[in-house]
């Protein structure tokens, strides 16, 4: 069964901290990509990634940075966490390519909180 | 700048009644259109997948329509049962911005046993 998986599903940091947020795909994915969701505000893209050690900004980069040094994995970074970054955060993966979309898959969050 | 919509916000219907979800969104040139649904505190199951040439996708019991001209997607779910409950959303693919998806805000559905 193919998968998107996120390696923690709650994390709690302290302000000031450096958060590593990992996920990897195993379906050989070209696309990766980093959203939060918050209640009423929906799903923002955070970043993205169309190849290896390429990264695109999304709506809502400021306060985050990304790392794709291999194909399946893509790193969420918040270099020094801050409470208004409490959030889920979900990783997405999808084929390559502007006009063969497939659609994307999902990991299963990473609820990340922030005190 | 693409805007996703979905109204309602939250539906409530007991089980065995089938409902439909809508999606709206203001740009009409859309690669696709992919409908997903979120448990609570969980990642998004991707459902059904439309591209823009097409019409309509089926998946069991749930039937997913487009009408690009109308800016128009309404997801169909026949029969639904309790483990239906759920939040379902919408997201459109963007002509021009390399895969990247635009989400509505979702439609909390609950299925009363």
């Amino acid at each position: 069964d193919v998968k998107v998986t996120q390696s923690s599903r709650y994390l709690v940091k302290r302000t000031g901290e450096k958060v590593f947020l990992e996920c990897v795909q195993d379906m050989d994915h070209e696309n990766m990509f980093w959203y939060r969701q918050d209640p009423g505000l929906g799903l923002r893209l955070i970043y993205f990634s169309y190849d290896v050690k390429m990264k695109e900004k999304g709506d809502i980069p400021e306060g985050y940075s990304v790392s794709r040094e291999k194909k399946e994995r893509f790193s969420l970074i918040l270099e020094s966490a801050s409470t208004n970054q409490t959030s889920m955060y979900l990783c997405a993966s999808s084929i390559g390519g502007v006009i063969h979309n497939y659609g994307y898959t999902f990991g299963s969050g990473t609820r990340l909180t922030v005190v | 700048k693409q805007e996703v919509t979905q109204i309602p916000a939250a539906l409530s219907v007991p089980e065995g009644e089938n409902l439909v979800l809508n999606c709206s969104f203001t740009d009409s040139a859309i690669y696709n259109l992919q409908w997903f649904r979120q448990d609570p505190g969980k990642g998004l199951t991707s459902l059904l997948l439309i591209q823009s040439s097409q019409r309509e996708q089926t998946s069991g019991r749930l039937n997913a329509s487009l009408d690009k001209s109308s800016g128009r997607s309404t997801l169909y779910i026949a029969a639904s049962q309790p483990g239906d409950s759920a939040t379902y959303l919408c997201a459109v693919s963007r002509r021009g911005a390399t895969n990247k998806l635009i989400f509505g805000t979702g439609t909390l559905l609950a299925v009363q046993p």
